[in-house]
Order: C-alpha cells, then structure tokens, then sequence
C-alpha cells in the first residue's frame, strides 16, 4: 500500500509569487492536515480538512489556503510568497479512532529566495 | 496557546549508553504522541499514549505519560547509531485533531 505522497518534493520561488503544494493520503484516510516545520523547530498546524470540509486552522495569515477533493487529495496554496515562508510542509493522513494517529509524508521542502 | 517544551534540545552520547528525553506542557492533553524524523522526511510515527500514567515499551525504547497528561518521557536503553534523529512529542486536544508539536530533541549517537 502507499503511504502519503506529496509533490513536489523540492521548489524553489521568489518573494511574491504563489505556490501549490499537493498531498495524496493513504488509502482509505479521509482526513488529510498540513504542517509548516521551519528548520530547527518543530511542525506548526495550518490546516486540517476532512471530507472537504475544513475542520480546523493554525495561526497563519489568509495568504495560506487549502482544500480538499472528492477523492480525498488536497492541495495547499501559498500567495505573495515571503521569505520566511521557507520551510518543509508536510501533509498528514488521519487514520482515525480512538487516538487520532497521523501518518505523515516526506514533505515538500519550499524555499524563498 | 498551548505549548511542548521538550528537553534536552541537543543530546550527543557514546553507543550503549541510556538515555531520556522530556516533553511537558502546562496544559492537559487527551494523547501524545512520540515522532522521529530524519533530515529531508517527514516524522514516522513511534507510539501513541492515551491514558494518564502509561507506559509503553518498543523494544529498547519506553514512553511513559504523565499522571496528569501534561507530560511525557521517552527513554532508550542501550543507545545504537540507527537512533540518531530528531525526536518529537506532539499532544492531541479533546475533540481536536490538531496535534500540538514540541520544539524537539536532535539526538546523535556516537560510535
């Protein structure tokens, strides 16, 4: 079975442009959430969406957008890139149940120039 | 804003030595989770402690939850190389999916 995919795995942009980053879960995980991990820290929640419908999002201004697809896949969208935007966005798929175990990808590593 | 403060931040020790790492928080959490991430991926996923005072066991390594659910320890007995990482601990809210990720431990292993 795969895992989480993203692409691309690397992009390179420059200030004011926009980005789309796409994630596709695992088989069966109908809840996909993204991750900004600037270097040396940990993930910061920007989104989490399940079954198209956002369900929740971190503290990040509205030049950040996502959204979900039928098939589960999403997208997130970067506008007027800034240089401290650099960074890894990882998505993560959402197996569910009792502890909501999130599986993660290999990320798409963003930089800014 | 809840936060995860994980300690130490740098840890450097000899294969075969023990060691633990911290994460606590002044707030509660319904889980925690322990990730480890090598540079250029995403963080796999190690275990998952739901009840307060938890103890779980991955071979050489331990997680342990807090009474309260406020903190969290990971120890690994007789360190390898194969554990040199960057070792995250991320607390789920009640009827939040968001996971809440501490600032991480880079461990290196030395041969």
């Amino acid at each position: 079975d795969a895992g989480v995919t993203q692409s691309p795995t690397h992009l390179i942009k420059t200030r004011g442009q926009h980005v789309t980053l796409r994630c596709s879960p695992i088989s069966g995980h109908k809840s996909v959430s993204w991750y900004q991990q600037v270097l040396g820290q940990g993930p910061q929640f920007i989104f989490q969406y399940y079954e198209k419908e956002e369900r929740g999002r971190g503290n990040f201004p509205d030049r950040f957008s996502a959204r979900q697809f039928p098939n589960y896949s999403s997208e997130l969208n970067v506008n007027a890139l800034l240089l401290g935007d650099s960074a890894l966005y990882l998505c993560a798929s959402l197996k569910g149940g009792e502890a909501n175990e999130q599986f993660f990808g290999p990320g798409t590593r963003l930089t800014v120039l | 804003t809840q936060l995860l403060e994980q300690s130490p931040q740098f840890l450097s020790i000899q294969e075969g030595e023990n060691l633990t790492v911290y994460c606590n928080s002044s707030s509660v959490f319904s889980s925690l989770q322990w990730y480890r991430q090598e540079p250029g991926e995403g963080p796999v996923l190690l275990v998952t402690v739901v009840t307060g005072g938890e103890v779980k066991k991955l071979k050489r390594l331990t997680f342990q939850f807090g009474d309260a659910r406020k903190d969290s320890s990971l120890h690994i007995t007789a360190a390898q190389t194969g554990d040199t990482g960057l070792y995250l601990c991320a607390g789920e809210n009640f009827g939040n999916e968001k996971l809440t990720f501490g600032t991480g431990t880079r461990l290196t292993i030395i041969p």
